[in-house]
């Protein structure tokens, strides 16, 4: 089937702690995006990561494609680092339709 | 630079009223989409649109009807509101795959 599993569902850091999410999708789903949603709701796009390695600041995305997954790392988390982070993957050909995971709800402690 | 905007960004409704939610964007970008946010769920995608007078169903497509006259602008109706059609709705639109999400409108079904 068509799936997108995120975990952990949830976690606690302290401030200036480093996290790692993970993304797992199915055979029918490719082009991953993972997403940070703000405690006020807003949906910010962070990575466009089909294969390979991104970086931007202290936000890095990986997906091994061949092995269905992706991980997102957060280093030296801060408290704006807080909120809901979404991966979701395109499927049904060439659509740019999105499926998503639930989500990991990230809380950062000063 | 506008970007993506939704009206109402809250509206509160009856058990059979039509509504409509307004999705407006000022990129030019050819596709855009519908998603719903509800507790448990993370985003479901209701309708997409590839293109001006281009629309296909979602996964969640029962009870909304979607229209795209011009590219800039994607309404959605729920043509006779229920209880479970309360959520949180979220427009998007895309340019080289990536989504790029506007903020979101809190709809109350009573």
């Amino acid at each position: 089937g068509i799936q997108v599993e995120q975990s952990p569902p949830d976690l606690i850091l302290q401030e200036g702690a480093n996290s790692t999410l993970r993304c797992n999708f199915s055979d029918s789903v490719n082009n991953l995006q993972w997403f940070h949603q703000n405690p006020w709701g807003q949906l910010i796009n962070l990575f466009y990561i089909p294969s390979g390695t991104k970086q931007n600041g202290r936000l890095s995305a990986t997906t091994v494609a061949t092995e269905r997954y992706s991980l997102l790392y957060i280093s030296s988390s801060q408290t704006t680092d807080s909120g809901v982070y979404f991966c979701a993957g395109e499927y049904g050909g060439a659509t740019n339709k999105l499926i998503f995971g639930t989500g990991t709800l990230l809380a950062v402690q000063p | 630079d506008a970007g993506i905007t939704q009206s109402p960004r809250y509206k509160i409704t009856e058990t059979g009223r039509q509504v409509t939610l307004m999705c407006h964007q000022t990129w030019s970008h050819s596709y855009m989409f519908w998603y719903r946010q509800d507790l448990g769920h993370g985003l479901r995608l209701i309708y997409y649109s590839a293109a001006a007078d281009i629309t296909d169903k979602g996964e969640v497509p029962d009870g909304y009807v979607v229209s795209r006259s011009k590219t800039e602008n994607f309404p959605l109706t729920l043509e006779s509101a229920t209880r479970s059609q309360t959520s949180v709705y979220f427009c998007a639109s895309s340019v080289m795959r990536e989504q790029y999400f506007g903020p979101g409108t809190r709809l109350t079904v009573t």
